[in-house]
C-alpha cells in the first residue's frame, strides 16, 4: 500500500524568508499524482499545488514551487517569500492512477511565521 | 459557485448513539469522499461515492456507512458511537473521477463523543 511521509511536524520561517517542507512516499506505481493541501486555522483545506508523476518539470504556482524527485520518491515544496497567511498545516498526498478513489495523506507539518 | 458545505458544522453525542453527517458538493460535481481528522491518525480516508455508488471504502469499521442522493448530496452515518470516534470529519467533492482532478474540501464536521 501506497504511504505517504512528512518528517517534519512543525517548522517555523520567518516573514520574507524560504522554507522547504519534506515528504517522501513510498509507491511501487509509476503514474499517479501528488498534491500539498494547506489546512489553515479555519480548518478548510485549500490546494497548493498539484504535480503529475509523469511530468519532470517541477510544479509552480506563484510563491509556491515543488521538488519533485520521482527516483527518490520525494515531492518537497518550496515556500518563497513566506507570508503570514502562509502559516497552516500543510497535508502532502498521493493519488493513484489505478486507484483513483483513494487519496493517501501524510501526518502534515505545521509551518509557523514569524513576523 | 458555492463551495463544498457541510452540516452541522458542530456535534456533541454520547456514546452509544448515531450520528449523521451531511455534505453538499460544489455544483456540478458527483465524487464526494469523507474524510476523518484526528491528532494521532491524522487524515483517514473513509469512502468515496460517485453517481449514488460506493467507489472505495477505507479502514473503517461497519459501523460507519454512508450514502449519495441523486443530486449530489452526501450523508455519512456512524452507529454506536465510541469515544474514538471524536474527531474532525472532512468532505470533499471533484467534478469526476480522473485521478488528475482536484478535490475541493469543505469546513469539516468537528463530533465530540462524550
Amino acid at each position: 500500500a501506497q504511504t505517504v511521509t512528512q518528517s517534519q511536524p512543525e517548522m517555523s520561517v520567518q516573514e520574507a524568508e524560504t522554507v522547504t517542507l519534506s515528504c517522501t512516499y513510498d509507491t511501487s506505481e509509476s503514474d499517479y499524482y501528488l498534491f500539498w493541501y494547506k489546512q489553515p486555522p479555519s480548518r478548510q483545506m485549500i490546494l497548493v499545488i498539484r504535480q503529475e508523476a509523469y511530468k519532470q518539470q517541477n510544479a509552480t504556482e506563484n510563491r509556491f514551487s515543488v521538488n519533485f524527485q520521482k527516483a527518490a520518491k520525494s515531492f518537497s515544496l518550496k515556500i518563497s517569500d513566506s507570508q503570514l497567511g502562509d502559516a497552516a498545516m500543510y497535508f502532502c498526498a498521493y493519488r493513484s492512477v489505478l486507484n483513483n478513489n483513494d487519496m493517501r495523506f501524510g501526518a502534515g507539518t505545521r509551518l509557523t511565521v514569524k513576523p | 459557485k458555492a463551495g463544498v458545505t457541510q452540516t452541522p458544522r458542530y456535534l456533541i453525542k454520547t456514546r452509544g448513539q448515531q450520528v449523521t453527517l451531511s455534505c453538499s458538493p460544489i455544483s456540478g460535481h458527483r465524487s464526494v469522499s469523507w474524510y476523518q481528522q484526528t491528532p494521532g491518525q491524522g487524515l483517514q480516508f473513509l469512502f468515496e461515492y460517485f453517481s449514488e455508488t460506493q467507489r472505495n471504502k477505507g479502514n473503517f469499521p461497519g459501523r460507519f456507512s454512508g450514502r449519495q442522493f441523486s443530486n449530489s448530496r452526501s450523508e455519512m452515518n456512524v452507529s454506536t458511537l465510541e469515544l474514538g470516534d471524536s474527531a474532525l470529519y472532512l468532505c470533499a467533492s471533484r467534478a469526476g473521477l480522473a485521478s488528475q482532478e482536484t478535490q475541493y474540501f469543505g469546513p469539516g464536521t468537528r463530533l465530540l463523543v462524550l
